[in-house]
């Protein structure tokens, strides 16, 4: 069964761009959430979708967006790149029926600079 | 709001050892906490997860508790390998928070041969 997958692996931009990630999680799977890791901050909260509904949202600038299909596959956005957003942004999927015993597992990231 | 802290931030021990990993969280209104293992530029790899009316959970050598009540979890690991040279991330889910996960800020394990 193959894993969470997301593209591409590594992204070179400059400031004012934008660049569109995209995660395919586990076959079945219908909960797919994004979050942002660097040094300073570790692991942060982007947001969450489930069947193509943001269901939660951390607490990021408009600039970050996201949208998930029908087919479960999600992407995340961010315009007006910043120095700042250079991170590795993970994605992470579950089927979420609720479960308290329910893991998440997380894709290999995009690493992301931004020069 | 939700704040994790792990302690401590970075461990240096010989191969063969055991230790203890620590996690505290701030409040205990959770829905479970995970255990999680990163290797460098890599994804997470979910280690043990522990729901909230559990006081324990093992795999292997792993073997993590939760004591909601006092806010702690520690990851024990047990005779120590190079293999486990890795950074472990704990993390809480709240409850009726969907997936969202709140990381404390990792501990940096190496062990050396």
């Amino acid at each position: 069964k193959a894993g969470v997958t997301q593209t591409p692996r590594y992204l070179i931009k400059t400031r004012g761009q934008q660049v569109t990630l995209s995660c395919s999680p586990i076959s079945g799977h219908r909960s797919v959430s994004w979050y942002q890791q660097t040094p300073g901050q570790g692991l942060q909260f982007l947001f969450e979708y489930f069947s193509e509904t943001q269901r939660n949202k951390g607490n990021f600038p408009g600039r970050f967006s996201g949208r998930q299909f029908s087919n479960s596959r999600s992407e995340m956005n961010v315009s007006t790149l910043e120095l700042g957003d250079s991170a590795l942004y993970l994605c992470a999927s579950s089927f979420w029926q609720g479960a308290m015993d329910e893991k998440l597992f997380f894709g290999s990231g995009t690493q992301l600079s931004v020069l | 709001k939700q704040e994790v802290t792990q302690i401590p931030a970075a461990l240096s021990v010989p191969e063969g050892e055991n230790l203890v990993l620590n996690c505290s969280f701030t409040d205990s209104a959770i829905y479970n906490l995970q255990w999680f293992r990163q290797d460098p530029g890599k994804g997470l790899t979910s280690l043990l997860l522990i729901q909230s009316s559990q006081r324990e959970q093992t795999s292997g050598r792993l073997n993590a508790s939760l004591d909601k009540s006092s806010g702690r979890s520690t990851l024990y690991i047990a005779a120590s390998q190079p293999g486990d040279s890795a950074t472990y991330l704990c993390a809480v889910r709240g409850n009726n928070a969907g997936n969202m996960l709140t990381f404390g800020g990792g501990t940096r394990l190496m062990v050396k041969p």
